[in-house]
């Protein structure tokens, strides 16, 4: 039962590269999120998808794009990787309903330098 | 919009002391109410939730009464050990056409021997 799996854990980028944050769920949950967490600054959401086939942005999606692959699924890319996303990412997912909140993922830390 | 509101830390204890961080919020409608915690390195863990007012929700020692006429959530421990530190998030959610939960920034908790 492995809940909301993130890969990777860690990762190390040099300016302008990119890459792809995988997230996948098991939890047949409808909703899936990326936030990212800075010092300071509490968690900002990137993206969230509200089910399967729709994205929309949260907060802060400058420099990200999203894909909900399937129902289990939400990746994260960084297509020119920048220092200020230096930072720890966090998927989360919840069901359908006023009185539930997210599952979160373990988190990736990513650094860009 | 909604919001939510928490005590600023960094809040240091010593062991077998009493814990209240305090959170008051602002939402439409009827939030349901929530406390993650989040120990160094890991991610966000739901400690506690309460879906209308007056219920209490408690867990690990850990309580929080939903106080719709003071629109607070205050966590309190009756005596906390060294195993507690970390940051807590108070949260809710609205409904009322929304997706995503909205986050206080966060208490830092450091417990002393």
């Amino acid at each position: 039962n492995a809940g909301v799996t993130q890969t990777p854990k860690f990762q190390v980028l040099k300016t302008g590269q990119s890459m792809t944050l995988q997230c996948a769920q098991d939890m047949n949950h409808n909703s899936m999120y990326w936030y990212r967490q800075d010092p300071g600054m509490g968690l900002r959401l990137i993206y969230y998808s509200a089910s399967e086939g729709t994205t929309d942005k949260g907060e802060v999606p400058n420099g990200y794009n999203v894909s909900r692959l399937n129902k289990r699924e939400f990746s994260l890319r960084l297509e020119s990787a920048a220092p200020s996303q230096t930072s720890v990412y966090f998927c989360a997912t919840r069901p359908s309903g006023v009185s539930y909140g997210y599952t979160f993922g373990s988190g990736t830390r990513l650094t860009v330098v | 919009g909604n919001s939510v509101t928490q005590m600023e830390g960094p809040v240091t204890l010593s062991e077998e002391a009493f814990l209240t961080i305090n959170c008051t919020y602002t939402a439409t409608g009827y939030p349901s109410l929530f406390w993650y915690v989040q120990y160094p390195g890991e991610g966000l863990q739901l400690l506690l939730k309460a879906t209308k007012a007056d219920d209490k929700g408690s867990n690990k020692g850990f309580e929080a009464t939903y106080r719709k006429e003071t629109t607070s959530f205050h966590l309190e421990k009756g005596s906390v050990q060294v195993s507690d530190s970390a940051v807590y998030f108070c949260a809710l959610f609205s409904g009322a056409g929304s997706y995503q939960l909205t986050f206080g920034k966060g208490t830092k908790l450091s417990v002393i021997p």
